[in-house]
């Protein structure tokens, strides 16, 4: 099967950096994405990584390690609208190329 | 054009009642999706369709019956529902399905049933 943890709850204060931790477990792995969900709204979609190392989206950076099953994703010069759920995502060829998602972690951003 | 496209925005039914969301997009995608996501939970995955074909159904009740009339399309047919289904329904899309496709998403359906 496969799984994935992480926090459910953020809290940060405007101007910060603040990273979500994302742990998976499955086999035949592609990649991990992360999704960006604000109240009431549909997800969008942030990044995806399937190769070990850091991709830079303006403030958004999102992180894999392979080899430790997890990754994360960064968030800088946190803002108010940053405030929402964010959701990683896992790939894998035993989905039969579905996305398994994660229950996702609340971010606050504090003036 | 890299918008994927639900209406209604919002619906009311009875338990009697038969009912359809639809899902459109116009980004060439191949592979569609419907969702549900119940309040503070993740999407949960229902259907997929690829090359207009249904290749994955999650064990989903007969009472949700989906349906691709061509590749821009993808239809939700609803029918005796519970109160229990209320929730969220989402379509996506992306080029292929695959490991490494990106999902678009609509900006979903908000289902009460009553």
């Amino acid at each position: 099967g496969q799984s994935l943890e992480q926090p459910s709850e953020v809290t940060a204060v405007e101007g910060a950096i603040v990273q979500i931790n994302c742990t998976y477990q499955t086999s035949g792995f592609y990649g991990l994405s992360w999704y960006q969900q604000h109240d009431g709204g549909a997800p969008t979609f942030l990044s995806y990584n399937a190769l070990d190392g850091l991709e830079e989206t303006g403030r958004f950076s999102s992180f894999l390690s392979r080899s430790d099953s997890y990754g994360y994703l960064l968030l800088q010069e946190l803002q108010m609208k940053d405030s929402a759920s964010y959701f990683c995502a896992v790939n894998s060829d035993t989905n039969a190329g579905k996305s398994t998602f994660g229950d996702g972690t609340t971010l606050t951003v504090k003036p | 054009d890299t918008e994927v496209t639900q209406t209604p925005k919002h619906l009311v039914m009875g338990m009697t009642n038969k009912k359809s969301l639809k899902c459109e997009q116009h980004m060439g995608h191949r592979a569609m999706y419907w969702y549900k996501q119940k309040a503070k939970k993740p999407p949960e995955l229902m259907f997929v369709y690829s090359y207009e074909k249904l290749s994955i159904n999650e064990s989903v009740p007969s009472r949700f019956s989906p349906e691709c009339p061509n590749s821009s399309l993808l239809n939700l047919h609803l029918h005796a529902l519970q109160p229990e289904d209320s929730a969220l329904y989402l379509c996506a899309s992306s080029q292929e399905r695959g490991g490494a496709e990106t999902q678009y998403f609509g900006p979903g359906t908000r289902l009460l049933v009553l």
